[in-house]
């Protein structure tokens, strides 16, 4: 198993830009996830996913989008990106999120900076 | 709200010493907790977690954590340093409100020196 997997390792957008931060995973995991990490504020939410189709709002969700056509892929869109998006984004997913006692396994991560 | 604190922003051991790294967290009920580490430009990978019944946790990598209910801690902890396990290290409070979210701390750097 690959496991989570993230693409682009590292990409650099314009203000204003859009584009699409890709998850894939080969778990067949049907809670997925979409975190930011940004120095001294640990991990925030942005937007999660408790099976294809269905999708909800974290902490940050604003200036994001995200769907679930499939149970593998959930891709996070930048719609217009700000220099306030610059950070480390992570997908994560586990088997369900269910009772709460569930593993989340984290993909490597995408840096972004936006200029 | 539901929260999780680390106060420490790094921690500093010399390799063979005894290290901990300190979690304390505010939850609604019984807590279910995690902590997860990150290496240098990777992602986070799990390292343990407390659900129910024994207060210490054993985990990956040598590591252990033992919660207590009276304050509230869930403390990391490892007998004997290494400098492999320089870090960042993260803990996590499921969201008992809502089970989908998981909160994290904002993590300690644990550094360890030969």
């Amino acid at each position: 198993n690959a496991g989570v997997t993230q693409t682009p390792k590292f990409q650099v957008l314009k203000t204003g830009q859009s584009m699409t931060l890709q998850c894939a995973q080969d778990m067949n995991h049907e809670y997925m996830s979409w975190y930011r990490q940004d120095p001294g504020m640990g991990l925030r939410l942005i937007h999660y996913s408790v099976g294809a189709g269905i999708t909800d709002q974290g902490e940050v969700p604003n200036g994001y989008n995200v769907s679930r056509s499939t149970t593998e892929d959930f891709p996070l869109r930048l719609l217009s990106a700000a220099p306030s998006q610059t950070s480390v984004y992570f997908c994560a997913s586990s088997y369900s999120a269910g009772t709460g006692e569930e593993t989340q396994y984290f993909g490597p991560g995408t840096r972004l900076l936006v200029l | 709200a539901q929260s999780v604190a680390q106060p420490e922003d790094q921690v500093n051991v010399a390799e063979g010493n005894p290290l901990t790294v300190k979690c304390t967290y505010s939850v609604s009920g019984n807590p279910y907790l995690f902590w997860y580490v990150q290496y240098p430009n990777r992602g986070l990978q799990f390292l343990l977690k407390y659900i129910t019944g024994d207060n210490l946790v054993k985990g990956s990598y040598g590591f252990e954590a033992e919660f207590n209910k009276s304050q509230t801690s869930f403390h990391l902890k490892k007998p004997s340093a290494l400098v492999s396990d320089s870090a960042l290290y993260f803990c996590a409070v499921r969201d008992m409100d809502n089970t989908d979210k998981l909160i994290f701390g904002t993590g300690t750097r644990l550094q360890v020196f030969p």
